[in-house]
């Protein structure tokens, strides 16, 4: 079985501060790993993807993810937060099925 | 991009009632559809994966006779919530993978979401 954890619930930075959402999974097989990012009231709009191949991954809107296997993690990064970019985040893991597990959001909040 | 429009965006209904919701891709055909309710604050929980011109299939915990999915063509699925009551009250997003002919399966295409108002 496949599963996410994303650790805090809450992020709160400083416009122009670095971004930091942490995601660990779990999967017996090579995963297929996602960020997606919601707003109110909206869908989910991807901001990037891991399926295979290079292990830093660049997305839309400024922000990355690095696979690293040995530490079952996934975590998204931005160098410089945007007042923009507060919305909910959401970590996903899937296998050759294509149903997405999600992990429980963080919430990112941006200050000025 | 693939587009997937769900409609509608926001329902109330009265307690007992029926309510069908529909998730459409616009630009694409999609043989298997997600479902997925999301309650305030919470995370996406994956209801059932609907199959075109087949059965559903449901999650666990997911009841089968209250949550009723169709998906009768390669562009349409609905998912029917039957004599709805408050604790149905969610948020309800479909998903469709590939997007245009020959696009990755693994990526996953959002409607905008349904939010259901139970009185």
């Amino acid at each position: 079985a496949q599963s996410v954890t994303q650790l805090g619930s809450h992020v709160s930075v400083s416009e122009g501060a670095l971004v930091l959402l942490r995601c660990n999974y779990s999967s017996s097989v090579p995963p297929y790993l996602f960020w997606y990012v919601q707003y109110p009231n909206q869908g989910l709009q991807l901001l990037l993807k891991y399926t295979t191949g290079a292990t830093l991954v660049k997305g839309i809107n400024g922000f990355e993810a690095e696979f690293k296997k040995s530490e079952t993690s996934f975590h998204l990064t931005k160098p410089s937060a945007h007042m923009s970019d507060a919305a909910e985040y959401f970590c996903a893991v899937s296998d050759s099925s294509y149903k997405l597990i999600f992990g429980s959001g963080t919430r990112l909040l941006v200050r000025p | 991009g693939a587009v997937v429009s769900q409609h509608p965006s926001w329902v109330i209904c009265k307690s007992g009632t029926s309510v069908k919701i529909e998730c459409r891709s616009l630009d694409f055909q999609a043989t298997t559809m997600f479902w997925y309710r999301q309650f305030p604050k919470q995370s996406l929980m994956l209801m059932a994966t609907s199959n075109e011109g087949s059965k559903a299939t449901y999650e666990q915990g997911v009841e089968k006779d209250k949550f009723l999915i169709n998906h009768a063509s390669l562009t349409l699925s609905t998912l029917t919530v039957t004599s709805a009551h408050p604790e149905d009250s969610s948020f309800y997003i479909c998903s469709a993978p590939g997007g245009q002919a020959g696009g990755p399966k693994n990526i996953q295409y959002f409607g905008a979401g349904t939010r259901l108002s139970v009185l």
